[in-house]
This record gives structure tokens, C-alpha cells and sequence, in this order.
């Protein structure tokens, strides 16, 4: 069985400083991770995904994450935030031939101006 | 760009009625998803399709849901009787679905939100 933790339930950060968001997982196989955003009363939309290579992957609106499977981590980094990043965040793993998302609990950044 | 559809965005309804969500997915996508996000967690995985076929409905509580995807493209998802436990957010993803291609990514409708009194 695979699963993921997000340490923070909220962040607060100020606008235009760096913010990190934490995952970590567990899973007896080889993983695939991704990152998503909602915004309120909206649905998911991807920020980026790992599945294989280069440990350090850019996404979307400035967003990267680096993968560590020493760590097991997959924490999601921007160097410096704008009010319009502020958005609910999710943290995802699945298997090699299981297309089966499995979320963590969500972290909450607010962007303090 | 194309999008998931879903209806209706809100939904109220009394416990013991019946309820029902359409999802439409992005052209072309073999694979569709029914996710329930509750207030303050993560989406959770109710059932997958794969063309007109369940892959998993492991976590679908049989006994008062129940999903369909008939010609393998829109789907429905039905509750009947409504609960006040099943008050969440039912979201709908899809994939292209390849075979053997692992990581695809999953793009999510705008969601329902249903409000069970």
C-alpha cells in the first residue's frame, strides 16, 4: 500500500518570500509523485510530476520540486510567492501499472501581503 | 484548451432523496475518474473506468452509489438514498488511458459540491 503525509495542514507566507511545502511517502515499489492546486471551488490542476530522470522538476507558474528517495520526500519550492499562488496544494504518489492516485491531506498556503 | 465537464457545480438536497452527477471528459480520454474530496482532505478514489469497463470500484459503497459510463465517453454517478455523511466534493478526472503508460496525467472537472440536509 502506498501513502502520502503533508507535515503542514497551512502555511503562511509573506508575498515575495521563498516557500516550501513538504510530502513524503511511503510505498514498497518504485513511485511516481505529483503536485496539484486548487483553487477555491475549483477542481485539481496540475503543477508537475516526477517519473523518472532528473531528480529536480519545474512546473508551472514558477513551482519545482525535487524528488528524494533517500528521504522519501518530494517537497514543492517556489522562491518567491504572489497573492495569486494562494490555493490549496496536493501532494500525490502512484504505482508503476496502478493509475490509482493516492492524495495527502492538502496543504493551505496563504499569501500574506 | 479542452476541459472536463461536470453538472450541476451545487447541489442540496434531503438525506433519503436521490442525487446524480454528470462528467463529461476531454475528448478522446479512455480512462475516467470519480473522486470524493471531504471538507479538509485529499480526493479519494470512488471508481475508475476504463472505456465502458470498471478497473476499481473498491472504495464505491455499493449499497447507495452506483456509477455508469455506457458508450465509454460521459458518465453518471448516482446516490440513492442521499446521507448526511456523503456532503462532499465529487469530482471527475479522465486520461488519455494508454496501455502500459504509466504517470498519465489526470486532468479534474470544476467538481459538484453536494450539501446533503
Amino acid at each position: 500500500a502506498q501513502s502520502v503525509t503533508q507535515l503542514d495542514s497551512q502555511v503562511p507566507v509573506f508575498e515575495e518570500a521563498p516557500v516550501e511545502l513538504r510530502c513524503n511517502y511511503s510505498s514498497s515499489v518504485s513511485v511516481y509523485l505529483f503536485w496539484y492546486v486548487q483553487y477555491p471551488n475549483q477542481g485539481l490542476q496540475l503543477l508537475l510530476k516526477y517519473l523518472s530522470g532528473s531528480t529536480l522538476v519545474k512546473g508551472i507558474n514558477g513551482f519545482e520540486a525535487e524528488f528524494n528517495k533517500s528521504q522519501t520526500s518530494f517537497h514543492l519550492r517556489k522562491p518567491s510567492v504572489h497573492i495569486s499562488d494562494t490555493a490549496e496544494y496536493f501532494c500525490a504518489v502512484t504505482n508503476f501499472g496502478n493509475e490509482k492516485l493516492t492524495f495527502g491531506t492538502g496543504t493551505r498556503l496563504t499569501i500574506i501581503p | 484548451e479542452a476541459e472536463v465537464a461536470q453538472s450541476p457545480r451545487y447541489k442540496i438536497t434531503e438525506k433519503s432523496q436521490a442525487v446524480a452527477f454528470w462528467c463529461d471528459p476531454i475528448s478522446g480520454h479512455a480512462t475516467l475518474y470519480w473522486y470524493r474530496q471531504i471538507l479538509g482532505q485529499g480526493p479519494e478514489l470512488l471508481v475508475q473506468f476504463q472505456d465502458e469497463s470498471v478497473v476499481d470500484d473498491s472504495q464505491l459503497p455499493k449499497d447507495r452509489f452506483s456509477a455508469e459510463r455506457l458508450k465509454g465517453v460521459d458518465s453518471t454517478l448516482k446516490i440513492q438514498p442521499a446521507e448526511l455523511g456523503d456532503s462532499a466534493m465529487y469530482l471527475c478526472a479522465s486520461s488519455l488511458g494508454v496501455s502500459g503508460r504509466a504517470g498519465e496525467t489526470q486532468y479534474f472537472g470544476p467538481g459538484t459540491r453536494l450539501l446533503v440536509l
